[in-house]
């Protein structure tokens, strides 16, 4: 157990609809780090906030949108949904600003848009 | 942006080495990591090695960098049936860019 929890664990939507996963990070833990694992896109690097700004931006659609509250807890805004939005949803944390050590990744949040 | 590749399987006998590889594109990164995803789980950090260092050794998992040839190589040694995951190789110039991982198939 890494202490990241994210939820839900599963969730099954339609295209066009808009759902939100919410991820808490290691207590203690400052950046929280959003990617989506496709299996034909594999993993990749979606958004990351530190304290509660947001520090870096990878793939990610303007469809999604992310923050992180002031309890350090994120949320992950996927709207307009579409068939090629299912994938596996990870948050990470660690405990500084792009710490170079270690991210402690939650278990997902399998999204399937039908 | 950055390019991190690695082969998609790899195929071993329980009790052999496994030598998973990785080529990235930008030289820049401070660490490069390892992690390792078993079915249905997040990624789990094996062990990274800094950019300045060769080789890296922790228990059965020795890294092998070649800055170079921007290669990265995972050996696990004495392979187990528990070893079976999808490794991942990353690296974090200014954001995390992982490959596509490695499926590690171990028969027993």
């Amino acid at each position: 157990d890494s202490g990241v929890t994210q939820t839900p664990k599963h969730l099954i939507t339609a295209t066009g609809q808009r759902v939100t996963l919410r991820c808490s990070p290691r207590s203690g833990d400052l950046s929280v780090y959003w990617y989506q694992q496709s299996l034909d896109q594999g993993l990749q690097f979606l958004i990351q906030y530190y304290n509660g700004e947001e520090r870096a931006k990878g793939n990610i659609l303007e469809r999604f949108s992310a923050q992180q509250f002031p309890d350090l807890h994120s949320e992950l805004n996927l709207s307009s949904l579409e068939l090629g939005d299912s994938a596996l949803y990870f948050c990470a944390s660690s405990v500084r600003d792009r710490d170079d050590n270690e991210q402690f990744f939650g278990p997902g949040t399998r999204l399937t848009v039908l | 942006g950055e390019d991190v590749e690695q082969s998609l399987f790899l195929s071993v006998r329980e009790g052999d080495s496994s030598v998973i590889n990785c080529t990235y594109t930008d030289s820049s990164s401070t660490y490069l990591y390892w992690y390792k995803q078993e079915p249905g789980a997040g990624l789990q950090l094996l062990t990274y090695i800094f950019s300045n260092m060769d080789m890296k050794q922790d228990q059965r998992l020795t890294v092998l960098l070649n800055k170079k040839d921007k290669h990265l190589s995972l050996r696990i040694a004495d392979t187990q049936t528990g070893d079976s995951a999808i490794y991942f190789c990353a690296d974090n110039f200014n954001k995390f860019y992982f490959g596509s991982g490695t499926k590690l198939n171990v028969k027993p």
